[in-house]
């Protein structure tokens, strides 16, 4: 099946730090999710992209389509203790969405 | 609250009960998924429902059996399972097939 990897596996910050990860792909897709999970949640959609090149904003976080649509950036800017959590990747895939492994973001107060 | 809900939150069964997981969204969409998630592994795909239809089964073993009578329910009835199960089970649905999914908060699922 598709795999999709996403960079860096875990991160720890310190609180007030721009956080950055990234998912690629070896194949081109139409759509690219973010979702965050937290401990003992579902993961929770943040932002949705369909266009490459795209950029797009939830408040702090904001999320780009990569030209070569083969990937998906998510960066946070001034982290707080509540970002703590899994971050996904997921694109479709035939008829369904694929996942990545997840970055798994830790904050340092 | 993401407008899907799943019951109970926590489940703990040995490996000769018979249990149910419910899933229910009130979110008017036409599709419902079924996702395992266990320890550092990504998410996995179990069954896929369409207008109620099945349309995939990702070779989930028989001791995993879905129901769906209606676009805003899905089940999935579980029966002598083994400890390698355990795991957090994720109910989600979207409007269509291939349309952002919304997931439920996830039963916890431990087999002794």
């Amino acid at each position: 099946g598709q795999q999709l990897n996403q960079s860096p596996q875990s991160m720890f910050i310190q609180e007030g730090e721009d956080v950055s990860m990234n998912c690629t792909s070896s194949s081109i897709f139409n759509t690219w999710l973010w979702y965050k999970q937290d401990p003992g949640e579902g993961p929770v959609l943040l932002i949705a992209l369909y266009k490459a090149g795209e950029l797009t904003s939830n408040g702090r976080l904001t999320a780009q389509f990569g030209i070569t649509r083969k990937d998906s950036f998510l960066n946070i800017s001034a982290s707080i203790p509540s970002d703590v959590g899994i971050y996904f990747c997921a694109t479709d895939y035939g008829q369904n969405f694929v996942f990545g492994p997840g970055t798994r973001l830790s904050v340092l107060p | 609250e993401t407008g899907v809900t799943q019951t109970p939150r926590h489940l703990v069964m040995g490996m000769t009960n018979k249990k149910s997981l419910k899933c229910e969204q009130h979110l008017g969409h036409n599709a419902m998924y079924w996702y395992k998630q266990s320890a550092k592994k990504p998410l996995e795909l179990m069954f896929v429902y369409n207008f109620k239809e099945q349309t995939e089964n990702n070779s989930v073993p028989s001791r995993f059996s879905p129901e769906c009578p209606n676009s805003s329910h899905l089940f999935l009835h579980l029966h002598t399972l083994q400890p390698e199960d355990s795991a957090l089970y994720l109910c989600a649905s979207s409007l269509q097939i291939n349309t952002e999914a919304f997931f439920g908060q996830g039963t916890r699922l431990t087999v002794v």
